[in-house]
Formats: structure tokens, C-alpha cells, sequence
């Protein structure tokens, strides 16, 4: 049971260069999240999507995109990467709107 | 003013002693309260959740101030492997779009 599944864990990009960050659950959770962590910044949200094909933005959205294809799997892209994008990025999911988060184990991106 | 406010610390303590955490939060409808725990680079995990009661597991004592609009996280006993950044996280917002908002974490070393 692997629970929120992330790939890669690791990653280089140059400025200007797309690349998709994906997610993968096998909880049956209908809620998706992505978060970026920067130092002293805490985590902070960029999309999430409450049910299989719905997707909205959250704190800090612009220079990505979402899809939500299927209940399964929730993928994030950077169509054009900045420096200033260079973070860890998690997903999560959550069973209910009170209930806690449960994490993937991250994606380190840097955009050089 | 930030959402939910966390002292950054460091804490250094030594084993075997109790350490508090505070965090506070604006929301007053604030529905749910959680302490992850995040270890160095790596992703967070869920500690306990915080009910209005109070709550203990173990060595570790979670409590809710609706009134101050606050929660705490008591740490007895402290142990080396209790190292690590403690992350307040707050359920802010109504139905689909309650979201979770964290502090930026209180840094923890139990030392030897």
C-alpha cells in the first residue's frame, strides 16, 4: 500500500523548460493537493482539486497547471520553468474537508 | 499578520526533558486543528490531531484554545529521535474549498 505516489524525486531543469510533476494515490481519496516548500516560507498551496475533474487554484498558482484526469492520478506542470520555481513540491490527499493530509514524498526541482 | 504564527525556534533541549509549542491562528471558524512532523527533507507527516478536549498519545499532548485562538503540542520525556520541525496546520474555509494553511514550522534538537 504505497499511499500518495510522486515522480521523479529529483530533478534539474533550465530556465524556459516544461516538464510535468506526477501524482498518484491508492487511498480512494476524492481530494488532491499541491504544495511547494521554500525555506522559511512553510508550505504553501498552488492547486488542489476537491472531486475527479474539477481542479481550482489556491495560494500561489501562477506559472502552473493541473489536470485531474482520473480519481487516481493528479499531475502538475510547469510549462515555462523559472528559477524563482525551484522548490520541493508535495502531494497530498485527504479524505474528507476535516481530515488530515497525507503526503507524498516530495519532488526536488531546480531550475537553473 | 500570518494565518497560523509559529515560534521558529530552534528549541535545544536535552533528553529526557518536556517542551511546549505554541501556535496561533486568525480564523475564528477555524473547524480543525493537526501537528505533522517533518524531518529534514523529507515530507510531513501527521503527528496528532488537536480536539477541543484535549488529546494524548503517549509521551505527546495536543490542546485547543478556541477563546485565544490558539493550540499547543507538549512534548514529555524528550527523546533524540524527537528531533525534527513541528508544523502547526489549521482547516480554514467552508466545504470544498476548506483548506489547510501551515505555519512555518518550530525547529526542535533534543540533544544528547
Amino acid at each position: 500500500n504505497a499511499g500518495v505516489t510522486q515522480t521523479p524525486k529529483f530533478q534539474v531543469l533550465k530556465t524556459g523548460q516544461s516538464m510535468t510533476l506526477q501524482c498518484a494515490q491508492d487511498m480512494n481519496h476524492n481530494s488532491m493537493y499541491w504544495y511547494r516548500q521554500d525555506p522559511g516560507m512553510g508550505l504553501r498551496l498552488i492547486y488542489y482539486s476537491a472531486s475527479e475533474g474539477t481542479t481550482d487554484k489556491g495560494e500561489v498558482p501562477n506559472g502552473y497547471n493541473v489536470s485531474r484526469l482520473n480519481k487516481r492520478e493528479f499531475s502538475l506542470r510547469l510549462e515555462s520553468a523559472a528559477p524563482s520555481q525551484t522548490s520541493v513540491y508535495f502531494c497530498a490527499n485527504r479524505e474528507t474537508y476535516n481530515s488530515p493530509l497525507h503526503f507524498g514524498n516530495g519532488t526536488r526541482l531546480t531550475v537553473t | 499578520r500570518k494565518e497560523v504564527e509559529q515560534d521558529p525556534g530552534p528549541f535545544n533541549v536535552p533528553e529526557g526533558a518536556t517542551v511546549a509549542f505554541n501556535c496561533t491562528y486568525s480564523n475564528s471558524a477555524s473547524q480543525s486543528f493537526f501537528w505533522y512532523r517533518q524531518d529534514c527533507r523529507k515530507e510531513p507527516k501527521l503527528l496528532m490531531s488537536v480536539y477541543s478536549s484535549g488529546n494524548e498519545d503517549g509521551r505527546f499532548t495536543a490542546q485547543l484554545n478556541r477563546a485565544s485562538q490558539y493550540i499547543s503540542l507538549l512534548i514529555r520525556d524528550s527523546k533524540l529521535s524527537d528531533s525534527a520541525t513541528y508544523l502547526c496546520v489549521v482547516n480554514m474555509g467552508t466545504g470544498s474549498a476548506r483548506q489547510l494553511t501551515f505555519g512555518s514550522g518550530t525547529q526542535l534538537t533534543v540533544l544528547p
